[in-house]
């Protein structure tokens, strides 16, 4: 079966950039999309199709996938920005989804 | 605004059955596919199913395949996941989702709050 592969954690001060990976072999002809999840809420989409903002999100999110690889970078991170954040994309034939296992994102 | 209600959650025996159901409202539903995500407790997100707009195109992921069944009823705005022969991995929290873009299904956007599944003797 398809499988996604994000690190585990990620750690940055405040105000610095956090760059999550996630790696699949079917990302350079399926688009990334990335979700945040904070504790006992919901997901949340941050970007869909590699790179676009969803509105009412930040602009210091953004997405890259580089064939792959995908990219969520934060720029300028936040302590609100502390989350679980999961990537997410189909198999090559688009009929199962697929969540990466999540990174925790630590800001301090 | 958009909301989905999931419903139907609980405490079963393992071998037993549960229909959870989600209630949409704010959008037109008949023209989304919609999923089941679950998570179980401490753990990452799993996707469990999908049904297109019509229901006439319907995936599972292999860990449910042939206990779990999507349903929709477009009138009632309305889904539905049957799961019988319930284990103790399938503990977790349901969530339905609509898929974007409408008529197609690609992405999660967005979910409801999600229903406690607890599969335990």
């Amino acid at each position: 079966s398809y499988e996604l592969t994000q690190p585990p954690s990620v750690s940055v001060s405040p105000g610095q950039t956090a760059r999550i990976t996630c790696s699949g072999d079917a990302l350079s002809r399926k688009y990334a999309y990335w979700y945040q999840q904070k504790s006992g809420q919901a997901p949340v989409l941050v970007i869909y199709e590699d790179s676009k903002g969803p509105s009412g999100i930040r602009e210091r999110f953004s997405g890259s996938n580089s064939g792959t690889m995908a990219t969520l970078t934060i720029s300028g991170a936040q302590v609100e920005d502390e989350a679980d954040y999961y990537c997410y994309s189909t198999d090559s034939s688009g009929n199962h989804r697929v969540f990466g296992g999540g990174t925790k994102l630590t800001v301090l | 605004q958009v909301q989905l209600v999931e419903s139907g959650g609980g405490l079963v025996k393992p071998g037993g059955s549960l229909r959870l159901s989600c209630a949409a409202s704010g959008f037109t539903f008949s023209d989304y596919y919609m999923s089941w995500i679950r998570q179980a407790p401490g753990k990452g997100l799993e996707w469990i199913s999908y049904i297109s707009s019509s229901g006439s195109a319907i995936y599972y992921a292999d860990s449910v395949k042939g206990r779990f069944t999507i349903s929709r009823d477009n009138a009632k705005n309305s889904l539905y996941l049957q799961m019988n022969s319930l284990r103790g991995e399938d503990t977790a929290v349901y969530y339905c989702a609509r898929e974007e873009p409408p008529g197609a299904g690609n992405w999660f956007d967005p979910w409801g709050q999600g229903t406690l599944v607890s599969v335990s003797s």
